[in-house]
C-alpha cells in the first residue's frame, strides 16, 4: 500500500536558520507530490506541488522542494525561516491517473517551531 | 471564489446526540473528501465522493458515521450517536478536473463531544 513518511515530527529552529523537512513515499509508479501547511488553528493550505517537469519546485513564501525519483523523496526546503513559518507541514502523494480522481495519502506531519 | 465552506465552525454536544457537519465544495469541483484530524491519529481520510458517488469509505470508523452527497454542491457527515472519542476537527476538501489532484481544504469543524 502507498505510504508517506515524514522523518521529523518536531523541529525547532531559530529565525534565519535553514530548513529541510524530509518526505519519502513508497509508491513506485507515476505520482503527484504535495506539501501542505497548517498554521495554528487554521486549515491546510497548499504550499507547493510537483506534477511533472522540473523536479525543483518553487512554492509560496520562499519554500521549494526537490523531487528525487531514485530516492522516492520530496524534501521541503527554505533557506531562511521566519517566526511566521511556525506551523505544521504535511507531505502528501497521489497517483497520477491522468485526470481521474484520486485520494491523497498524507504523512503524519512535521511541527515546526521558529524561535524569534 | 468563496473556497470550500463548512458549517458549523464549532460544535459542542453531549454524548449520544446526533451531529451533522456540512460542506459546500468549490463550484465546479467534482470530487469531495472528508477528513478527521486528531492529535493522536493525525489526518485521516474518512470518505470521498466523485460526481456525488461515494468511491472509498474505508476510512469511516464505524456504523455511527455516515456521509451523503445529494448534489454537486452539498455534502453532509453525520455521527449518530456521538461519543467523546469523536472529538476532532473535521475537514472537507474538494478538487476539480485538474489531473494533479490538488485538494482545497475548508476551514474545518471543531467538534467536542462531552
Amino acid at each position: 500500500a502507498q505510504s508517506v513518511s515524514q522523518h521529523n515530527h518536531h523541529v525547532i529552529l531559530s529565525e534565519a536558520a535553514s530548513l529541510e523537512l524530509g518526505c519519502n513515499y513508497s509508491y513506485g509508479g507515476t505520482v503527484n507530490l504535495f506539501w501542505y501547511v497548517q498554521y495554528p488553528g487554521q486549515h491546510l493550505q497548499l504550499l507547493l506541488k510537483y506534477f511533472s517537469g522540473d523536479p525543483l519546485v518553487k512554492g509560496i513564501k520562499g519554500f521549494e522542494a526537490e523531487f528525487i525519483k531514485s530516492k522516492f523523496s520530496f524534501n521541503l526546503r527554505k533557506p531562511s525561516v521566519q517566526w511566521s513559518d511556525t506551523a505544521e507541514y504535511f507531505c502528501a502523494v497521489s497517483k497520477n491517473y491522468g485526470g481521474a480522481t484520486n485520494k491523497l495519502i498524507f504523512g503524519t506531519g512535521t511541527l515546526l517551531a521558529v524561535q524569534p | 471564489d468563496a473556497g470550500v465552506i463548512q458549517s458549523p465552525r464549532h460544535e459542542v454536544t453531549e454524548m449520544g446526540q446526533e451531529v451533522t457537519l456540512r460542506c459546500k465544495p468549490i463550484s465546479g469541483h467534482n470530487s469531495l473528501f472528508w477528513y478527521r484530524q486528531t492529535m493522536m491519529r493525525g489526518l485521516e481520510l474518512l470518505i470521498y465522493f466523485n460526481n456525488n458517488v461515494p468511491i472509498d469509505d474505508s476510512g469511516m470508523p464505524e456504523d455511527r458515521f455516515s456521509a451523503k452527497m445529494p448534489n454537486a454542491s452539498f455534502s453532509t457527515l453525520k455521527i449518530q450517536p456521538s461519543e467523546p472519542r469523536d472529538s476532532a476537527v473535521y475537514f472537507c476538501a474538494s478538487h476539480g478536473e485538474l489531473a494533479d489532484g490538488t485538494q482545497y481544504f475548508g476551514p474545518g469543524t471543531r467538534l467536542l463531544v462531552l
